[in-house]
């Protein structure tokens, strides 16, 4: 079946820094989507991607949906507390609906005092 | 608005025993869905609902059951629990099936069983 790696697993980042993530698909996408999960509590859209090339940026976060249809990327600029939690790259296939999504294991994203 | 709304957070069975997860909407949702999360691994669908009476299998269905007497409710059935059915559940609601819809998930519903 499709599969989505999404890397890395876990980053240790000192508040200010800024962070990047990726996610990598063995068949191309419609549509890649990047959603963040706080402790305790479900999933929640940060930026959709619909078209190859695109770069959409919601604050200081900022995704792009890759040329080749199989990657997508994440960089959140000069991270503060609020940004720890899990975040995870998801594709939709051409036809599939909007609650038939591929996830990736998520990148857990950690602030070291 | 509550959004989507799960019940109860934790919950522990035993081996063999059922139980019914719910789940609740008030956006006027047609599109209804299961998911569960294992550690390492991403959201898998258990079920959808593409609106009330209309129910379908998803990637992971066996051992669980759904019903969508209204639109506001998508309760999750496990007949006869079995440890891996361990792990944690979400319900989501969409307005659209396709295009610029997002998935709104509910808290959750951690599940053990021993």
């Amino acid at each position: 079946g499709q599969q989505l790696n999404q890397s890395p697993q876990s980053m240790f980042i000192q508040e200010g820094e800024d962070v990047s993530m990726n996610c990598t698909s063995s068949s191309i996408f419609n549509t890649w989507l990047w959603y963040k999960q706080d402790p305790g509590e479900g999933p929640v859209l940060l930026i959709a991607l619909y078209k190859a090339g695109e770069l959409t940026s919601n604050g200081r976060l900022t995704a792009q949906f890759g040329i080749t249809r199989k990657d997508s990327f994440l960089n959140i600029s000069a991270s503060i507390p609020s940004d720890v939690g899990i975040y995870f790259c998801a594709g939709r296939n051409f036809g599939d609906s909007n609650y038939q999504l591929i996830w990736g294991a998520g990148t857990k994203l950690i602030i070291k005092p | 608005n509550a959004g989507v709304t799960q019940t109860p957070k934790f919950q522990v069975l035993k081996t063999g025993q059922s139980m019914t997860l719910q789940c609740a909407q008030d956006m006027n949702h047609e599109y209804m869905s299961w998911y569960r999360q294992d550690p390492g691994m991403g959201l898998r669908l258990i079920h959808y609902s593409v609106g009330a009476g209309i129910t379908d299998q998803g990637e992971v269905p066996n051992g669980y059951n759904v019903s969508r007497s209204t639109t506001e409710d998508f309760p999750l059935r496990l007949l006869s629990a079995a440890p891996s059915q361990t792990s944690v559940y979400f319900c989501a609601s969409t307005l659209y099936d396709r295009g610029n819809s997002p998935l709104h998930f509910g808290n959750g519903t951690r599940l053990t069983v021993t």
